[in-house]
């Protein structure tokens, strides 16, 4: 069945630095592959996305690249700031079928 | 409306009563799901609903927990008999087939 791998968290990371949140997918077909984010105390939002191989989402400086020869999608910011404090998840969606989440990955930025 | 919405924000029940929670969907999203949430942990997939055909029900941790979507827009789920380890946040979103989920706020029970 499809599924999402996510790298274990809590990530802590300096202001400025670079990250790297690795996710990578199991599915049958080609799926649409996500990256959500829930900040403190708020609901879950989508982040970016990328619907066929090869496509870069990327919002708010955040960057995922969709990879079919290595099944993996994973999030890349160049300077974090204390506000990308969140937890991130990444996510798959075949064709009319639900969407699997990855187990999310907790981000701390400290200044 | 503009986004999903969810009532109510917060539910207090005590142990053993039912509950009902409400999800409106964004108007023309064919698609339904509803997550849990515990406290610091991911999402749990409940229940999901695409358009006419028979929801996936895989997602329900036991009989207690129904849901229904009437006239394929608002969705309600029913949690019978609730229990403490019912306690999360229930989390509705609705979408169009890979243009990724709009989520609702949640709603967050707390059974005592």
């Amino acid at each position: 069945g499809n599924s999402v791998t996510q790298m274990e968290g809590p990530v802590t990371l300096s202001e400025e630095a670079f990250l790297t949140i690795n996710c990578t997918y199991t599915a049958t077909g080609y799926p649409s592959l996500f990256w959500y984010v829930q900040y403190p105390g708020e609901g879950l939002q989508l982040l970016l996305k990328a619907t066929k191989a090869d496509d870069k989402g990327s919002n708010k400086g955040f960057e995922a690249t969709y990879r079919k020869e290595t099944t993996s999608f994973h999030l890349e910011k160049g300077s974090v700031q204390v506000s990308d404090s969140a937890v991130y998840f990444c996510a798959l969606e075949t064709s009319y079928d639900k969407v699997i989440f990855g187990p999310g990955t907790s981000l701390s930025v400290i200044p | 409306g503009a986004g999903v919405s969810q009532s109510p924000s917060n539910k207090v029940t005590e142990k053993g009563k039912d509950v009902e929670l409400r999800c409106d969907p964004i108007s023309g999203h064919t698609a339904l799901y509803w997550y849990r949430q515990s406290l610091g942990q991911g999402l749990e997939f409940l229940i999901y609903f695409q358009g006419n055909s028979a929801p996936d029900k895989s997602g329900l941790p036991s009989d207690r927990f129904s849901a229904e979507r009437t006239g394929g827009s608002v969705s309600t789920l029913t949690i019978q008999r609730t229990q403490q380890e019912d306690s999360a946040v229930y989390l509705c979103a609705s979408s169009l087939p890979n243009y990724g989920y709009t989520f609702g706020s949640g709603t967050r029970l707390t059974v005592v």
